[in-house]
């Protein structure tokens, strides 16, 4: 079954920074590749997401990049804010009834 | 309007008790799927129905048990509660299941704290 993996649990940048978190996944049927940021207490909510079929994509500061040959994807985020500071999951389908498979979730802080 | 709700919110209960959790969707969509985040983050899917038929049933202990009345609800029922399944349990919907097509967004509801003493 597909394993998803988050390189780091906790992330610290400076306010205007840029930060990236990693993803790695192993079925390479996966297709559909989302982020969520969950804020303390709050419900997960979608960022941006990914498919197969398409390498890049933006979305004002934030970015996702997909590289299938390696099984990773990124998220990037530019000038961050403080109000980014949260948990980011990535997650991949690989079209089985619609499981998704998070990976643990990366803690970003963003200090003003 | 919220899109995506849950009841209750918070959920404290004996050990060995039976309680529900209930999640309703106004998006119109077809797919719905019960999650549990664990003390660490980790979110785990459990259930997804399809037009209210169970479509993924994961690796959970059969004191689990989802309902569908109609697309728009899924309910999760939990027999002879244990310590270990104080969690945070989320329900998600999306138009088809996740994967399949491109309006396979899955939108979270706020999610329902059960602390079992």
């Amino acid at each position: 079954g597909e394993n998803v993996g988050l390189h780091l649990p906790t992330l610290s940048v400076q306010e205007g920074d840029s930060a990236v978190i990693k993803c790695t996944y192993s079925d390479s049927a996966s297709n559909y590749f989302p982020w969520y940021k969950q804020e303390l207490g709050k419900r997960p909510q979608l960022i941006i997401d990914i498919r197969s079929n398409v390498g890049e994509k933006k979305d004002q500061r934030i970015a996702v990049t997909l590289n299938k040959t390696a099984k990773h994807f990124s998220l990037h985020i530019t000038e961050t804010q403080p109000e980014d500071s949260a948990v980011y999951f990535c997650a991949a389908s690989a079209n089985q009834g619609g499981k998704l498979i998070f990976g643990q979730g990366t803690e970003l802080s963003v200090k003003p | 309007d919220t899109a995506v709700s849950q009841t209750p919110k918070y959920l404290v209960t004996q050990m060995g008790n039976d309680k529900s959790i209930k999640c309703e969707q106004n998006l119109g969509h077809d797919t719905m799927y019960w999650y549990k985040q664990d003390s660490k983050k980790f979110l785990k899917i459990m259930f997804s129905y399809n037009n209210k038929e169970l479509i993924i049933n994961e690796t959970v202990p059969n004191r689990f048990s989802p309902k569908s009345p109609d697309k728009a609800h899924l309910n999760l029922h939990i027999n002879s509660l244990e310590l270990g399944d104080s969690a945070v349990y989320f329900c998600a919907s999306s138009q088809e299941p996740s994967g399949s097509a491109f309006t396979d967004t899955q939108y979270f509801g706020p999610g329902t704290r059960l602390t079992v003493l």
